[in-house]
Order: C-alpha cells, then sequence, then structure tokens
C-alpha cells in the first residue's frame, strides 16, 4: 500500500494562479480531509469529506474548492490563489470517521508570490 | 478565536525526565481528544487519544490526563528519550469530523 500520497511535493504560484493539489489514498477510507499548517498556527482544517460526494467545510474553507468523485480521490482547487495562501498543505485518510486513526501524506508546500 | 490552546510552546527535557504538554478547551461538545507527534518534513501521525467520558488513558510511556470539569487535558511522556524529540500536537473534535489544533509543542530531548 502506497498509504495517502500528495502531489505536487513543492509548487510555486503566481498571485491570482490556479491550481489543484491532488491526494490520493489506497486504503480504501471513506474519510479524507484536508488541512494547511502555517507556523505558530498549528494544523486547521480546510475541508473534509466522509465519502464519494460528500463533502464540508472546515475551520478554514474561503478560497479552496474540493470534491469527492471516487473514495480514492481528493483534490483540493485553489481557484485564485492569494499571498495568505503560502503553507503547507497536508491531506489526511481515516477508516471511517475522523475519531478513526488518520493517516497523513507528506505534505505539499506552497508559495504564492 | 482559537478552539484549542496548548501550553508550552517549546520544551527541553533531560533524557529520562517527564515531558508535560497541556492542552485547554472551552467547547463541550468535542467528543474525541487525539495527539499527534510530527517529525521535521513529515506528516503528523496519531500518538494516542482518549475520548471525554475517560479520565486517563496510558500506551507504553505515553499518558493522556483528562479533566472534563477544568476542560483541559495534557500528554505526558515518561523516560523521555532523544528520539520523542519532535513537535506534538493537541486536538478535540467535534461530531468525530471536524478536527481543531493546538498551536503546537516543539519538545528537545537532550542527551
Amino acid at each position: 500500500n502506497a498509504g495517502v500520497t500528495q502531489t505536487p511535493k513543492f509548487q510555486v504560484l503566481k498571485t491570482g494562479q490556479s491550481m489543484t493539489l491532488q491526494c490520493a489514498q489506497d486504503m480504501n477510507h471513506e474519510y479524507m480531509s484536508w488541512y494547511r499548517q502555517d507556523p505558530g498556527m498549528g494544523l486547521r482544517l480546510i475541508h473534509y469529506s466522509v465519502g464519494a460526494g460528500i463533502t464540508d467545510q472546515g475551520e478554514v474553507p474561503n478560497g479552496y474548492n474540493v470534491s469527492r468523485s471516487t473514495t480514492e480521490d481528493f483534490p483540493l482547487r485553489l481557484l485564485s490563489a492569494a499571498p495568505s495562501q503560502t503553507s503547507v498543505y497536508f491531506c489526511a485518510s481515516s477508516y471511517s470517521s475522523g475519531a478513526g486513526e488518520q493517516f497523513f501524506g507528506p505534505g505539499t508546500r506552497l508559495t504564492v508570490l | 478565536q482559537q478552539q484549542v490552546k496548548q501550553s508550552p510552546q517549546s520544551l527541553i527535557v533531560q533524557k529520562g525526565g517527564i515531558s508535560i504538554i497541556n492542552c485547554a478547551y472551552e467547547n463541550t461538545a468535542f467528543d474525541y481528544f487525539p495527539w499527534y507527534q510530527q517529525f521535521p518534513g513529515k506528516g503528523p501521525a496519531l500518538l494516542i487519544a482518549i475520548r471525554p467520558d475517560v479520565s486517563e488513558k496510558k500506551e507504553g510511556r505515553f499518558t493522556i490526563s483528562f479533566n472534563k470539569s477544568a476542560k483541559q487535558f495534557s500528554l505526558h511522556i515518561m523516560d523521555s528519550q532523544p528520539g520523542d524529540s519532535a513537535t506534538y500536537f493537541c486536538a478535540a473534535v467535534y461530531n468525530f469530523n471536524k478536527f481543531y489544533f493546538g498551536s503546537g509543542t516543539k519538545l528537545n530531548v537532550k542527551p
């Protein structure tokens, strides 16, 4: 099993550009989530999904879109990147609800100039 | 407004000592309290977790103490080792789906 994979590992964008951060898991997990990690602020939940076709907002959803068309994939879209979105982004998954062990991906370091 | 407040921000402990990290929350609707460990350049990994109907949970050298009335919980690392040097995050979970993390504690265990 590859676990949770994220691509790309690093990305530099210009203000106003759009991009999609990819996340995939091969553990047949129902629950998937996206976080951003900023220094001194811990991890903040952006969006989460409890199954294919079901998504909901987390603590900091503004500026980000998600969809979940399959159990395996949970992409995160930045529609118009802003410098405030410079961060490290982590995707995570767990078997059912978030109360199970969440497995985190290796992260994507995004810089918006 | 931060839902979970974590302290201290950093901690230095001698090898063999006890490391203690504290967290506090306000929302009594939280129903799950995990701790995560993160090494540089890696994603966090679940260390230990507790539900609010339990006052203490121990797994090896790691113990969570939970005080429901004070709305506080803490992580104790007994016999701390240099390999425990990492950043630790507490979290509180609402409806088992919405995670709120503390700001993190960077632990350095001196040999």
